[in-house]
């Protein structure tokens, strides 16, 4: 399935880097998401965006800063990382105003903080 | 707060035999959705099946089917003539029907091995 496209598939960064992890929807949905997942964790879910407004940030640190410039793309800006932020970063969308609506997911960008 | 526990972390099965993975949930709502995601190891999450709690009928897709049981705030996945292919990560999510907005809470997740 190719309705959530994420890239890089893998990124490998320093904790000075800044890099960007990209999310596009072709699915017509209204709400994007970013999750992280790490091993023997559950999924924590980092950001929402309905109709391109932030409606959610799961206390996130700043190092970690998403745009959402329409509702089709969402960005994940990262910046100073710790190797703790090594994980799998999920995109997904939905339609988010009906509740029913599953998520749809990417493939996940594998992040190595070093 | 809603939680979702899926109480066995692994699990494994022969093929074409059939498992049910379990998985249960905390709400004091009586309207929501409950969800079974399956992620391979080609990381992409699944949809597997879907289920309306106003709805007393068990959902099925394909072999796979659910049996929930909404007074025990239970929602299995069973699996039926199990594949290589079903070997998977299978999470259960739940997610509100009258909060708007509501998110999805995923439980851990339990891995499932299929031996040939």
């Amino acid at each position: 399935e190719t309705g959530v496209t994420q890239t890089p598939r893998h990124l490998v960064m320093g904790m000075t880097n800044k890099k960007s992890l990209k999310c596009e929807q072709h699915l017509g949905h209204n709400a994007m998401y970013w999750y992280k997942q790490s091993a023997k964790k559950p999924l924590e879910l980092m950001f929402v965006y309905n109709f391109k407004e932030q409606t959610e940030n799961n206390s996130v640190p700043s190092r970690f800063s998403p745009e959402c410039p329409n509702s089709s793309h969402l960005f994940l800006h990262l910046h100073t990382l710790q190797p703790e932020d090594s994980a799998l970063y999920l995109c997904a969308s939905s339609q988010g105003n009906r509740a029913n609506s599953p998520l749809h997911f990417g493939n996940g960008t594998r992040l190595t903080v070093t | 707060a809603q939680t979702v526990t899926q109480s066995q972390p692994e699990m494994s099965v022969q093929e074409a035999e059939t498992v049910t993975l379990s998985c249960t949930y905390d709400t004091s709502e009586s309207d929501y959705y409950l969800f079974w995601y399956k992620q391979p190891p080609s990381r992409q999450m699944i949809l597997v099946i879907r289920q309306e709690a106003y709805k007393q009928q068990n959902a099925t897709e394909n072999r796979f089917s659910v049996n929930f049981q909404k007074a025990a705030k239970s929602f299995s996945l069973k699996i039926s003539d199990s594949q290589l292919g079903d070997a998977a990560m299978y999470f259960c999510a739940y997610r509100s029907a009258m909060n708007y907005g509501q998110n999805f809470v995923f439980g851990p997740g339990t891995r499932l091995s299929v031996l040939p």
